[in-house]
């Protein structure tokens, strides 16, 4: 059973800083992972999606990249802003059905 | 700007009433999950459809709960008899499986059973 975990689950730093959540996974047989920022009262938003077969993708001020074989997915946001404040959640999709695993979320906050 | 919706956004009822949600799936996207958010268990997915056919319901309760797709713009799920435990938010999401398979979440119902 694929199992997702998230660290750290609580983040809090100084806006301007680079930071990285990290989302590790213990089945490697994915098709894809997909990271996702949810705002409090607010549905999920897709922030970026990575095939199996990439490494990494990139969108703005985001980087995500993916190691498949050692279970690992980090997501880096560049000169964090107030406005990245949110919970961030990592999901993988198995190879066999459609269903994404979640993990808990790490809650970034950003101090101006 | 296409968008899954999802009516209603906010929904407060006394136990032992019906309830149901409706969903509006992105055009073209021919999966839809559902999913249910409490601050105890996280995200959960009670059931999804592929094509209108339910493909896994597996993570819903059967005996108050029962979630169709009447058509290709519509899904729909009800809670009957509703009870205080099914308080969370609902969310729905939509997929094109042509296009990488990537998830995209309605705004979520906001259910509370008094």
């Amino acid at each position: 059973k694929q199992e997702v975990t998230q660290i750290p689950a609580a983040l809090s730093v100084p806006e301007g800083e680079n930071l990285v959540l990290n989302c590790s996974f213990t089945d490697s047989a994915i098709y894809n992972l997909q990271w996702f920022r949810q705002d409090p009262g607010k549905g999920l938003t897709s922030l970026l999606l990575i095939q199996s077969s990439q490494r990494e993708q990139t969108s703005g001020r985001l980087n995500a990249s993916l190691d498949k074989s050692s279970g690992r997915s980090t997501l880096y946001i560049a000169a964090s802003q107030p406005g990245d404040s949110a919970t961030y959640l990592c999901a993988v999709r198995g190879t066999s059905g459609s269903r994404l695993t979640f993990g808990e979320g790490t809650q970034l906050t950003v101090n101006p | 700007d296409a968008r899954v919706t999802q009516t209603p956004r906010h929904k407060v009822t006394e136990m032992g009433q019906e309830v149901t949600m409706r969903c509006q799936p992105i055009l073209g996207h021919n999966t839809v999950f559902w999913y249910r958010q409490t601050m105890m268990q996280g995200l959960e997915l009670l059931a999804y459809f592929r094509n209108r056919a339910p493909l896994d319901d597996s993570g819903m309760p059967k005996d108050r709960f029962s979630a169709e797709m009447p058509d290709a713009t519509l899904a729909t799920l009800k809670i009957q008899p509703s009870e205080p435990r099914d308080s969370a938010v609902y969310f729905c999401a939509s997929v094109n499986p042509g296009l990488g398979y990537e998830q995209y979440f309605g705004p979520g119902t906001r259910l509370t059973v008094t």
